[in-house]
């Protein structure tokens, strides 16, 4: 069965420049969320999207947008970045129109070290 | 909003001893509750979840988890640990009860199994 894609899966930046994730949710899936799991840490949920639209917004930097395209794929746009951005980065992606379960199934994540 | 606590941050068991990971939600309605598991460096990968029905979950590699309303708890339990289940266990819920949004992940507990 088709999975999660997220590229790229490693990703070493430079302290203050910039960084795009993207997310490519399981065919049918209406709603991604995006979430960061720093070094030793848990996962904290940054942004959602239902049907393109921002759904749900959570400890996202202000340094960091995101948005999801008509194909339903979304990308996480980070600028500016700084030595505590470096985490793994997920992406899930769920069904939640009427009928779905919106259970989030997660893609394998993105490490985005900076140095 | 909701939260979830693990009780324990790291355990270490030898093989073929039990498990018990403790795992407490605070939301008082309906609930979908899932446990997860890390390996070292890799992505979460979903052991067990429960949105209704019976309390006791079984799930893969041996896992289940009871879901225990009163007491607000969804322990997660394996009869025998291997050494191929040292990794770090995330227990979840969603954020706005039932399936309804991101979701809240518990510390996490590392589990080391020495052989």
């Amino acid at each position: 069965a088709a999975g999660v894609i997220q590229s790229p899966r490693h990703l070493i930046k430079e302290k203050r420049e910039t960084a795009t994730l993207k997310c490519y949710p399981i065919p049918r899936h209406d709603t991604v969320y995006w979430y960061q799991q720093g070094p030793g840490q848990d996962p904290q949920f940054l942004i959602s999207f239902y049907e393109k639209m921002q759904s749900d917004k959570g400890s996202i930097p202000d340094r960091f947008s995101a948005q999801q395209f008509s194909d339903y794929h979304s990308e996480l746009n980070m600028s500016s970045l700084e030595l505590g951005d470096s985490a793994l980065y997920f992406c899930a992606s769920s069904f939640r129109s009427p009928g779905g379960s919106n259970e989030q199934f997660f893609g394998p994540g993105t490490r985005l070290t900076v140095l | 909003a909701q939260s979830v606590s693990q009780h324990n941050h790291h355990v270490i068991l030898s093989e073929a001893a039990s498990l018990e990971l403790g795992c407490n939600y605070s939301y008082g309605g309906t609930v979908n509750l899932f446990w997860y598991v890390q390996y070292p460096g890799q992505h979460l990968q979903l052991l067990l979840k429960y949105f209704s029905g019976d309390p006791l979950v079984k799930g893969i590699k041996g896992f289940e988890a009871e879901f225990i309303k009163s007491k607000f708890s969804f322990n997660l339990r394996k009869p025998s640990v291997q050494w191929s289940d040292t990794a770090e266990y995330f227990c979840a819920v969603n954020n706005y009860g039932g399936s309804q949004g991101n979701l809240i992940f518990g510390k996490g507990t590392k589990l080391s199994v020495k052989p």
